[in-house]
């Protein structure tokens, strides 16, 4: 099972934008990249996610490298309501989805 | 679809009780799951269910047993409550997609549970 690497904290200036960083060079040719986010004590949220092309939808952009080896969780114009913790997981063939202890954004106005 | 549903969502449970947590999902999800979240600590994975009467252990199965007799029920008991299960617990769904796609994730409130 590919293991992602993600550093635990990051703070962003509010309406700048955020870039969450993943690393997870064992990943395989047909798994996918899945972000979700823990907003304090709530059960987490799914973002967004990829296989091998750049997605955007209304939440967040995601940038995966060429190799798929880590990729790169956006958020444009980050706001007070984006601090949360950032979960980067790769989900295995068998789902047994397990979640590591994610990057805790902090937005600071 | 009210999603995941998860009840009760807080319980004090006195050491070497027992309890079930309830879990209920409405989108005929095939994979369900059970997770523990201490304060401060990441989600770990205590058990999981790939489709009724299908169930495996997680990264943390100890002091837990759960059954999934239906696809919509997924209830974990906790049969002589420690100290040491005071936590929180989230349960969630997801869709069967088919392989190696990885599949979005739809997770419940939460269940605050302490035992003292």
């Amino acid at each position: 099972d590919a293991k992602t690497t993600q550093p635990t904290s990051m703070d962003c200036a509010e309406g700048r934008a955020a870039n969450l960083p993943c690393n997870h060079s064992t990943i395989s040719g047909n798994e996918y990249v899945y972000w979700y986010r823990q907003i304090h004590s709530q059960g987490p949220q799914y973002i967004i996610h990829g296989l091998k092309n750049n997605e955007t939808n209304e939440m967040a952009s995601l940038i995966i490298t060429e190799d798929r080896k880590s990729s790169t969780l956006i958020l444009p114009h980050a706001t007070l309501r984006d601090t949360a913790v950032y979960y980067c997981i790769v989900p295995p063939k068998n789902q047994k989805v397990t979640f590591g202890i994610g990057t805790k954004l902090q937005v600071i106005p | 679809n009210a999603g995941v549903t998860q009840t009760p969502k807080f319980r004090i449970l006195k050491i070497g009780q027992s309890m079930t947590l309830q879990c209920t999902q409405d989108m005929n999800h095939n994979y369900m799951y059970w997770y523990r979240q201490d304060p401060g600590m990441g989600l770990k994975l205590i058990y999981y269910s790939v489709g009724a009467g299908i169930t495996d252990k997680g990264e943390v199965p100890n002091g837990y047993n759960v059954s999934r007799s239906t696809t919509e029920d997924f209830p974990l008991r906790l049969e002589l409550a420690a100290p040491s299960q005071t936590s929180v617990y989230f349960c969630a769904s997801s869709p069967l997609q088919g392989s190696f796609s990885g599949n979005t994730i739809y997770f419940g409130e939460g269940s605050w549970l302490t035992v003292v």
